[in-house]
C-alpha cells in the first residue's frame, strides 16, 4: 500500500522560512499526483492552502508556495508569523479515484 | 461561497452503523466539476480519506475501509451521506465532508466543520 510521507515535526523562527515535503513511500512526487496542501489548527477543519503543485487557494497570503522539490512535493513557508503554527498535511491523488492523505507535519514557530 | 454540513449522531454502539449526512448550500450537488467526498480524523492523529461520489452515482472508497462503506447521493436534497458498517471503538473520529474538485485540479476546495462521533456503548 502506497505511503505519503511528510516530517512528523518542524520549527522555524518568526520571519524565517520553512520547506516542508510530502513524499512517496516508493518512487518519486510529479505533478501528475497534483499534490495539494492543507493547514488544519486544532479543533478547527482543514483550510485549503495550494492545489495542482503551486497553485495558491484564495485568500492564501503569498508567503504560502508549492513546488516539486526533488523527488517530492514541498510546501514553503518565506517569513513565518506566529499563526502559521498548525498541522500541514498533503494529498497526493493516485488515480483511478484514490486520494491519499501524508501523516501531517506539526509546525511550530518559535 | 459552497458551503457543506455534516449532521448525525455523535453517539453509536459498537458493532451497530454510523450513519451521516453532508449537506451542501451555495453550489448544486450535481455539477459536473466536482465529487462529494467524506475524511476522517482519529483524535489525535491525521486526515484519512474515506471516499467520495459523483453525483451521478460512481462511487470511490479507500480500499482500507471498502467493505464497509457506503456513500450515496440525493440530487434533489443536495445531500449526500456515509454509512460505516460494523463500527468499533477504532471508529470514533471527527467525520469531515468536503468537496473534492476534480477535471484536472483535483484537490478538496471546500470542508464541512467536521461532526465527532464517539462509538461507546
Amino acid at each position: 500500500q502506497t505511503v505519503v510521507t511528510q516530517e512528523p515535526s518542524f520549527s522555524v523562527s518568526p520571519g524565517g522560512t520553512v520547506t516542508l515535503t510530502c513524499g512517496l513511500s516508493s518512487g518519486s512526487v510529479s505533478t501528475s499526483y497534483y499534490p495539494s496542501w492543507y493547514q488544519q489548527t486544532p479543533g478547527q477543519a482543514p483550510r485549503t492552502l495550494i492545489y495542482s503543485t503551486n497553485i495558491r487557494s484564495s485568500g492564501v497570503p503569498d508567503r504560502f508556495s508549492g513546488s516539486i522539490l526533488g523527488n517530492k512535493a514541498a510546501l514553503t513557508i518565506t517569513g513565518a508569523q506566529a499563526d502559521d503554527e498548525s498541522d500541514y498535511y498533503c494529498v497526493l491523488y493516485m488515480g483511478s479515484g484514490i486520494s491519499v492523505f501524508g501523516g501531517g507535519t506539526k509546525l511550530t514557530v518559535l | 461561497q459552497v458551503q457543506l454540513q455534516e449532521s448525525g449522531p455523535g453517539l453509536v454502539k459498537p458493532s451497530q452503523t454510523l450513519s451521516l449526512t453532508c449537506t451542501v448550500s451555495g453550489g448544486s450537488i450535481s455539477s459536473g466539476a466536482y465529487y462529494c467526498s467524506w475524511i476522517r480524523q482519529h483524535p489525535g492523529k491525521g486526515l484519512e480519506w474515506i471516499g467520495y461520489i459523483y453525483y451521478s452515482g460512481s462511487t470511490y472508497y479507500n480500499p482500507s475501509l471498502k467493505s464497509r462503506i457506503t456513500i450515496s447521493v440525493d440530487t434533489s436534497e443536495n445531500q449526500f451521506s456515509l454509512k460505516l458498517s460494523s463500527v468499533t471503538a477504532a471508529d470514533t473520529a471527527v467525520y469531515y465532508c468536503a468537496r473534492w474538485r476534480r477535471d484536472g485540479y483535483n484537490y478538496f476546495d471546500s470542508w464541512g466543520q467536521g461532526t465527532l462521533v464517539t462509538v461507546s456503548s
